[in-house]
């Protein structure tokens, strides 16, 4: 079955380093993807690791996939006040027709 | 270009009224999609279309329906709304490439009384 957790709430201070967990149930999923959403607005797609991959860097951003456990992590560097937003994991099967299964969330505030 | 577009922005409807919240994309992408969001439980699938012309069924199908005419629009129609489906709507849609990655509208925040 599909089951994707995430922690409901992260808060950190700004210049430090933010980690986002998230866990997943299928084994069989094809790409993980991170999206952040800011208050009022649609999800915004931040970055996606395809299954064979361990790390994924896009500047800030560090995504890491550990198979094995199935759990999936973003790392936020130098994390900012516009970091403030609700960020969700997401997982697709290709078994499922590409079908995004969402987990719920984590809110993640900024302090100054 | 403007991606995906959602109407109305928000909405509130009687119980027991119909109402059709529209999406349109204007990036040619073959499949759309119909998410609803709920305080805690993430984003949940309702409807999907692959392709212009067929539709299917998501996790939480009953009360809705879609249709889709054509590759831009993907409305999302409820008979008869229930206070249970007050929630924020989300459309997607996707280029079915080797990374499927969805792009989402702004969304309808929808309040039955």
């Amino acid at each position: 079955g599909e089951d994707v957790e995430q922690s409901l709430f992260l808060s950190v201070r700004e210049g430090d380093s933010s980690v986002i967990n998230c866990t997943y149930t299928d084994s069989s999923s094809t790409y993980l993807y991170w999206y952040k959403q800011e208050p009022g607005a649609g999800l915004q797609l931040l970055t996606y690791i395809f299954s064979n991959m361990d790390m994924k860097q896009d500047q800030r951003l560090t995504v890491l996939l550990n198979k094995k456990d199935k759990h999936l992590s973003l790392r936020i560097a130098d994390t900012q006040t516009g970091d403030s937003a609700i960020y969700f994991c997401a997982e697709s099967i290709k078994a499922a027709g590409n079908k995004l299964t969402f987990g719920g969330g984590t809110r993640v505030l900024v302090k100054p | 270009i403007a991606g995906i577009t959602q109407a109305p922005t928000s909405q509130i409807l009687a119980a027991g009224r119909r109402m059709t919240l529209r999406c349109t994309q204007d990036m040619r992408h073959n499949a759309m999609y119909w998410y609803r969001q709920d305080l805690g439980l993430g984003l949940r699938l309702i409807h999907y279309s692959n392709t212009a012309g067929t539709t299917g069924k998501g996790e939480v199908p009953d009360g809705y329906s879609v249709s889709r005419a054509n590759t831009d629009d993907f409305p999302l129609t409820l008979a008869s709304a229930v206070p249970s489906q007050t929630s924020v709507y989300f459309c997607a849609s996707s280029d079915r490439d080797s990374t499927d990655t969805q792009y989402f509208g702004p969304g309808t925040r929808l309040t039955v009384l």
